[in-house]
This record gives C-alpha cells, structure tokens and sequence, in this order.
C-alpha cells in the first residue's frame, strides 16, 4: 500500500459526459502527478500540482483539467469525453517539487462507451 | 526527436537466472534516472533512483548501472523468482530543471519455474 488513495475504482460513462477523479496524496507529500495509462500509449504523463500551484504540464488535453486543494488533495475533470479516453488514470505524490521517487496509487479504471 | 526506449518484447526466463533489462534514451539530459515495477492493472510501484554523478545502485537483488555517454541504464535482478514476473518501467526528468518523470514503455519479464 503506496498510501496514496484515488477514488472511484471504476468508472463507466458515456461520450460527450463530464466526471471527476479523486486523489489523496500520502500523509505530508506536497506534489500531486496525474497520469494516464492507455495500452498503446504506455504511461503519459498529464499535469503535476505542488503545494496547490501548476507546476508542470504534459500532454493534457484541453478538455481535462485538475486542481489541488488547501489540504493537498487532488482532483482531475475530464469533459465531454470520448472513447479515446477510456483508459486507467493514475495519480502519485512525492514529498518534495522533484528528484525523487513518485508513490503511485491504485488507479481509476475510465470506460467510456 | 526526444524518446526512451525498453526492450519492446517480453523477456522470459527460468528462476535463478539474472534477467537485464535495458532502457535507452535520445536527445534527454536527465539528472537521474528511476525504474519502477507494475503488476497488471495496479499501479507503478518505486525500485530504485540512479543519479547521473552514480555509475551504479544496489537494492538487495537489484542492481542498476547508468551510463550518461552511452545514454542507457542497465537493469539488472539477479537469482531471479517467479514472484519477480512483472513490466518493468524506465523513467527520467528530461532535464536538470524538470520535475515531471517520462516513462518508457516498459519491459515484461516472465519468470518461469
């Protein structure tokens, strides 16, 4: 157990619909990363939060966004969606801005049909 | 163009043997380089950190040498399990400034009785 929780496990949706993924960082980790992981792709990098602020960018599409709140949780809003954003979505932390090791969670499974 | 590379097809071999998994990459300057271990469907899970001052890690059976003039790391378990059958994944900061890690595809090793 990385200690990093994301909620929900699954999700099934349909295009076009908007959802919310959720992560908790571990206990005092102040860097929040999102990534996702489609079987062709392999695992891309999307947004990194640190302390509440932006503070890297990948590949995000304009359609996703994500915050990370006063109390260090995250939250990832992928909109109007398609069927390529079926995929599992992770989200890890790490204690400091960057140079070590991530904790990754247990991933949110996203079906889009 | 900017890629790493893993080797792209599954590695099988028998228990006790030393399995070396490599990673490669093109036009990055990493400060260090990290390896990660998924099992199917959960998420990535931290082995080791290789700085690029570091030729080589130990972390009991696992062994990591890393070397900036061939742009590659070597990822080395020796006396190896079949508990140790899974996708071993490659990443990096692509740049002394970055904080965000680049993943590679990663490698599967089969671990056979």
């Amino acid at each position: 157990d990385s200690g990093v929780t994301q909620t929900p496990k699954h999700l099934i949706t349909a295009t076009g619909q908007r959802v919310t993924l959720r992560c908790s960082p571990r206990s005092g980790d102040l860097s929040v990363y999102w990534y996702q992981q489609s079987l062709d792709q392999g695992l891309q990098f999307l947004i990194q939060y640190y302390n509440g602020e932006e503070r890297a960018k990948g590949n995000i599409l304009e359609r996703f966004s994500a915050q990370q709140f006063p109390d260090l949780h995250s939250e990832l809003n992928l909109s109007s969606l398609e069927l390529g954003d079926s995929a599992l979505y992770f989200c890890a932390s790490s204690p400091g801005l960057a140079g070590g090791a991530q904790y990754f969670g247990p991933g949110t499974r996203l079906l889009v049909l | 163009s900017q890629k790493i590379e893993q080797n792209s097809e599954a590695l099988n071999i028998q228990e006790g043997k030393t399995a070396t998994l490599t990673c490669n990459y093109t036009n990055y300057s990493p400060a260090y380089l990290q390896w990660y271990r998924q099992d199917p469907g959960r998420g990535p899970v931290f082995l080791l950190l290789i700085r690029e001052n570091e030729k080589e890690k130990r972390k009991e059976r696992l062994k990591v040498t890393f070397d900036t003039t061939l742009k590659q790391s070597l990822f080395h378990i020796t006396a190896s399990q079949p508990a140790d059958s899974a996708t071993y994944l490659c990443a990096l900061v692509p740049n002394q400034a970055g904080t965000a890690l680049i993943f590679g595809k990663g490698t599967t090793l089969s671990v056979s009785s």
